[in-house]
């Protein structure tokens, strides 16, 4: 199987603080997304990096992706209570379908 | 506001109902998804459509039964359902099928489905 596997499973920081959430993959990709999601609602896209990118930026958003270990990692800089979410990782192969990992739990207190 | 709507937000149903799950897109989308989030489980796809064809059928039960009309709204007709089907549905699009490996899906905020 090819799918994500985030870490760690929760994650809990003071505002303002960074955050960093890991995700390990099994099989070669063609890219990787990762997704937020607010309690109750649906899966909302925030970045997508390529097999051959290193790094991403959006915003306070800040992707790497390593190929050869098989890991990505999502930095949250300058958290805020808003950022309380899940975190989601998706692998992508091919024109294949997304392979979500289960996600990390970041809360942010205030 | 995703450009994804599903509806209803809330169904509770007896094993015996019938039911639908309805998800409309208005991004001028041609891929449209069914996944089932079940608490403590990665997210599962289902049903793949792309250009009202189903594309990907992911092993999941005959009692579940897609539909898609058009490339902007996407059905999952529910009957005789079993209690560990509840869970929350999520409809996702995106732009077309056959690139899929550079885009993102938009997802609607899902239907929480509870079987009693």
């Amino acid at each position: 199987s090819q799918q994500g596997e985030e870490d760690p499973q929760a994650l809990s920081i003071q505002e303002g603080e960074n955050a960093t959430m890991n995700c390990s993959y099994k099989t070669s990709i063609n890219n990787l997304q990762w997704y937020r999601q607010n309690s109750g609602r649906g899966l909302v896209h925030l970045i997508l990096i390529r097999s051959n990118e290193r790094e991403k930026h959006s915003g306070r958003l800040r992707v790497t992706l390593d190929t050869s270990k098989k890991s990505s990692s999502l930095l949250i800089t300058a958290s805020r209570a808003a950022d309380t979410a899940s975190y989601f990782c998706a692998t992508v192969k091919g024109a294949q379908k997304l392979v979500f990992g289960q996600g990390t739990r970041l809360t942010i207190n205030p | 506001e995703t450009g994804v709507t599903q509806t209803p937000r809330h169904l509770v149903m007896g094993m015996t109902n019938k039911k639908s799950l309805k998800c409309e897109q208005h991004l001028g989308h041609n891929a449209m998804y069914w996944y089932k989030q079940s608490a403590k489980k990665p997210l599962e796809l289902m049903f793949v459509y792309n250009f009202k064809e189903q594309t990907e059928n992911n092993s999941v039960p005959s009692r579940f039964s897609p539909e898609c009309p058009n490339s902007s709204h996407l059905f999952l007709h529910l009957h005789t359902l079993q209690p560990e089907d509840s869970a929350l549905y999520l409809c996702a699009s995106s732009q077309d099928r056959g690139t899929l490996s550079n885009q993102p899906q938009h997802f609607g905020d899902g239907t929480r489905l509870s079987i009693l």
